[in-house]
């Protein structure tokens, strides 16, 4: 079966730039999360969702980054006013309850100049 | 503070020798903990997982060593084979919080022949 997507791919944004990432996650997954992975790092948390709500919000850096999942399925993560620090791999991971393996898409390579 | 810590950034391994990875974590209310392997361009992908009600689990070549007193884990390959050469990510969470996983650094496995 489809495992997660995410798009785009590959973003390059000007630095102040809005930008959205989507991501698609395995189909019946009512769990769904946000991570950023810098260079040299292990993926960091920054929102957890529950069906259509974040339950965990906790690992959003600043007001700047908001994530939506309207109909508990496709979720959007938006940054506005991108920074150069915003630079990042965006992994989105999907599982089958809020407990145990969570799946990975390949990501966003995101590059703010 | 990083809450899990993979002190080795790189390893080597002869084919058909055993591969240690090793994971160290300081927060006591993690109670599950997963491996992930990611090769470039891909999400990481789940390998293995541990309970902390248990000591050792075992897949095929992989098994996963947790000592709770010295708050250690260690993943076994054996035996190594190129294939296995990527990323490998230990991650740790809560099934109180049901939600995120803290990623340790990564180590490089890379398998010679």
């Amino acid at each position: 079966g489809a495992g997660v997507s995410q798009t785009p791919s590959n973003k390059v944004t000007e630095k102040g730039k809005y930008v959205e990432l989507r991501c698609d996650p395995i189909s019946g997954h009512t769990a769904l999360y946000w991570y950023r992975q810098s260079l040299g790092q292990g993926p960091e948390f920054l929102i957890y969702f529950q069906g259509t709500g974040a339950a965990d919000d906790s690992g959003l850096p600043n007001d700047r980054f908001f994530a939506v999942r309207p109909e508990g399925s496709v979720s959007t993560l938006k940054i506005q006013r991108t920074e150069r620090g915003d630079s990042a791999v965006y992994l989105c991971a999907s599982g089958p309850a809020g407990v145990g393996e969570q799946f990975f898409g390949p990501g966003t390579r995101l590059t703010v100049l | 503070d990083q809450q899990v810590k993979q002190n080795s950034p790189s390893l080597s391994v002869q084919e058909g020798r055993i591969s240690i990875l090793n994971c160290d974590y300081t927060n006591s209310m993690f109670d599950y903990f997963l491996w992930y392997k990611k090769y470039p361009a891909e999400g990481p992908t789940f390998l293995i997982s541990i309970s902390s009600i248990k000591d050792k689990n075992e897949d095929g070549r992989f098994t996963v060593f947790l000592n709770k007193s010295a708050k250690h884990l260690s993943l076994h390959i054996v035996p190594s084979q190129p294939g296995d050469s990527a990323v490998y990510f230990c991650a740790a969470g809560n099934t109180g919080t049901a939600s995120k996983l803290t990623f340790g650094t990564g180590t490089r496995l890379q398998v010679t022949l």
